[in-house]
């Protein structure tokens, strides 16, 4: 069974400072990994996917993420953090089973930026 | 841009009552999934649903719940006899095609059991 584990449920970062959420990931098959992010009274939107090509992926808003196997890592990076990146993240794990996309989410981690 | 909408965004109910929670995907999407966050919780998968039939459904999915697709556009979770521990936030998520993981998610429909 796939699982993901982020380390760290609040993380307070400085505004133009470097962003770095954690996510570790456990996965019996080449894993499909996501990151999603949550605004306030908002749905889930998909930020960036690793689904076995470029271990370094981009996404939007400036976000991205790199897949280390070694490590079982995606940790998600931005270099400078803005206001409106305060919100919800959560790193995600997909068994790409045909027809079924099930997502197996972290706990989440929130995002605060200092002005 | 096409996006997934929930109704209502917000049901309060008392315990036993049935619940239909709606769910408009995007139009081309062939894959449907209900997930819930309980709050201050992870979001947890409960189920999926592809060509008219459920493809897979966690433990939480017990009998107490249905899911159907009465009319080629709608998407609706049924909760036959509501707990208290059934209040939670539910979101539809859609997707068009499988292995890409990339669901489009509605704005979720929070659900308060009394």
């Amino acid at each position: 069974a796939q699982s993901v584990t982020q380390l760290g449920s609040h993380v307070s970062v400085s505004e133009g400072a470097l962003v770095l959420l954690r996510c570790n990931y456990s996965s019996s098959v080449p894993p499909y990994l996501f990151w999603y992010v949550q605004y306030p009274n908002q749905g889930l939107q998909l930020l960036l996917k690793y689904t076995s090509a470029a271990t370094l992926v981009k996404g939007i808003n400036g976000f991205e993420a790199e897949f280390k196997k070694s490590e079982t890592s995606f940790h998600l990076t931005k270099p400078s953090a803005h206001m409106s990146d305060a919100a919800e993240y959560f790193c995600a794990v997909s068994d790409g089973g045909f027809g079924n996309e099930k997502l197996t989410f972290g706990t989440g981690t929130r995002l605060t930026i200092i002005p | 841009e096409p996006e997934v909408t929930q109704t209502p965004s917000h049901q309060v109910t008392q315990m036993g009552q049935e619940v239909i929670l709606r769910c408009v995907p995007i139009s081309n999407h062939l894959y449907f999934y209900w997930y819930r966050q309980i709050l201050g919780q992870k979001v947890e998968f409960l189920v999926s649903f592809y060509n008219n039939e459920i493809s897979e459904k966690s433990e939480i999915f017990d009998d107490q719940f249905s899911v159907e697709r009465p009319d080629g556009s709608n998407f609706t979770l049924k909760i036959r006899s509501t707990k208290l521990e059934d209040s939670a936030m539910y979101f539809c998520a859609s997707g068009d095609r499988a292995y890409t993981g990339e669901l489009f998610f509605g704005e979720g429909s929070r659900l308060t059991v009394l």
